[in-house]
């Protein structure tokens, strides 16, 4: 089966600092990760996602994350916070086989210090 | 292009009561999915309907139900709702027949029971 760990379900930056959000996961099979932002009263949007290739993913906003397999991890981040980047980020998985769904992690809500 | 559509935005019932939530999906989107969002948690798959048909279904009871139309826009119906329902629902879409077609989220319907 697969599952989603989300360290930290609050993590808090200064303006301009680096921003680092901690997702591992558990698949049997390749795993395909995404990671989403929600912010207030709103829907999820979509960051990025890892299918395969390039290990690498830029997304919007600024935002990176990196799929490591041998730690089984996917963790985002952007170099320089900005206050608009205040919000809740969930990191998810999919593709086992004979299913469609997404797994979510618990959420990880940042806060940007002024 | 318009992205996914839901309505109400929110929506107020008492315990018992029966309820209908409505789903667009993205233009050239045919598959669309239900996911429960409870207040501080991650999204959790209630179902994912394709051709009309479920296609798969979460770990949630038969008071919870669905139907897809043939321009692809989709109901999720919940009967004899108890407390525990209230939560965020959040309808996405995605095209294809693959496990791992991104899946694109509306704003969700905020259903708060009484």
């Amino acid at each position: 089966a697969q599952s989603v760990t989300q360290l930290g379900s609050h993590v808090s930056v200064s303006e301009g600092a680096l921003v680092l959000l901690r997702c591992n996961y558990s698949s049997s099979v390749p795993p395909y990760l995404f990671w989403y932002v929600q912010y207030p009263n709103q829907g999820l949007q979509l960051l990025l996602k890892y299918t395969t290739g390039a290990t690498l993913v830029k997304g919007i906003n600024g935002f990176e994350a990196e799929f490591k397999k041998s730690e089984t991890s996917f963790h985002l981040t952007k170099p320089s916070a900005h206050m608009s980047d205040a919000a809740e980020y969930f990191c998810a998985v999919s593709r086992a086989v004979g299913t469609y769904k997404y797994i979510f992690g618990t959420g990880t809500r940042l806060k940007v210090l002024a | 292009d318009a992205g996914v559509t839901q309505s109400p935005t929110h929506l107020i019932k008492t315990r018992g009561q029966q309820v209908t939530l409505r789903c667009s999906p993205k233009s050239g989107h045919d598959t669309v999915s239900w996911y429960q969002q409870a207040l501080g948690q991650g999204p959790q798959f209630i179902f994912q309907y394709y051709e009309e048909e479920e296609r798969q279904r979460g770990n949630f009871p038969d008071r919870f139900s669905g139907h897809q139309f043939p321009n692809y826009s989709s109901e999720l119906n919940v009967n004899a709702l108890l407390l525990g329902d209230s939560a965020l629902y959040l309808c996405a879409s995605s095209w294809g027949q693959g496990a791992t077609d991104t899946q694109y989220f509306g704003p969700g319907t905020r259903l708060t029971v009484l």
